[in-house]
């Protein structure tokens, strides 16, 4: 079965400091992989996702991830944290094929730090 | 822009009353989703639906029903609520096809049994 791997369940940065999120997946198939940002008391929303092609996606407000097969690592970086960056992020996958249904890490909660 | 709205927010029930969710999309999408979440735990899948009056489980089915009539309209169905149902639950949906289409989430909604 598909798994999501989130490092670090809370992670702090200054502003202005790099951000880096964490996410690895198990699969023998690469999967196609999502970035999704939850602010407090809302849904969630797209950050990015990597189907095929350029495995550097960018995605909204700065973030980018990088696909890596070898490592089964799909990261999410911002060069310089702002404070509305802070948020619940998730990293979610779904199985290459017909499944459609997506996979969910256990979410990793940004605190930004003036 | 995709619209995916769940008409109550915030809802406050008590032990075993059959508590109903709504969830409806704009955009004609065919997948329809039922995810539940809980601190430390993620997202997790209910049900979902690829077409109207088709409902597949997900991880966690156990004490839910869903019903899907029309294809904008996805409902999630608490037969008999219980405090261990206690949580957020979001809807969201996508378009049929390829897996790789984006998913997107209403605002969730609140229960609380009691």
């Amino acid at each position: 079965a598909q798994s999501v791997t989130q490092l670090g369940s809370h992670v702090s940065v200054s502003e202005g400091a790099l951000v880096l999120l964490r996410c690895n997946y198990s699969s023998s198939v690469p999967p196609y992989l999502f970035w999704y940002v939850q602010y407090p008391n809302q849904g969630l929303q797209l950050l990015l996702k990597y189907t095929t092609g350029a495995t550097l996606v960018k995605g909204i407000n700065g973030f980018e991830a990088e696909f890596k097969k070898s490592e089964t690592s799909f990261h999410l970086t911002k060069p310089s944290a702002h404070m509305s960056d802070a948020a619940e992020y998730f990293c979610a996958v779904i199985p290459s094929g017909s499944a459609r249904q997506l996979t969910f890490g256990s979410g990793t909660q940004l605190t930004v730090l003036p | 822009d995709v619209k995916v709205t769940q008409s109550s927010r915030y809802l406050v029930k008590r032990t075993g009353e059959k508590v109903f969710l709504e969830c409806v999309q704009d955009m004609d999408h065919e997948n329809m989703f039922w995810y539940r979440q809980d601190p430390g735990l993620g997202l997790r899948l209910i049900y979902f639906s690829y077409d109207v009056k088709m409902k597949e489980k997900g991880d966690i089915p156990e004490g839910y029903s869903v019903s899907r009539e029309k294809k904008e309209r996805f409902s999630l169905i608490l037969e008999s609520a219980s405090t261990n149902q206690t949580s957020m639950y979001l809807c969201a949906s996508s378009l049929g096809g390829p897996s790789g289409n984006t998913i997107y989430f209403g605002e969730g909604s609140w229960l609380t049994v009691v």
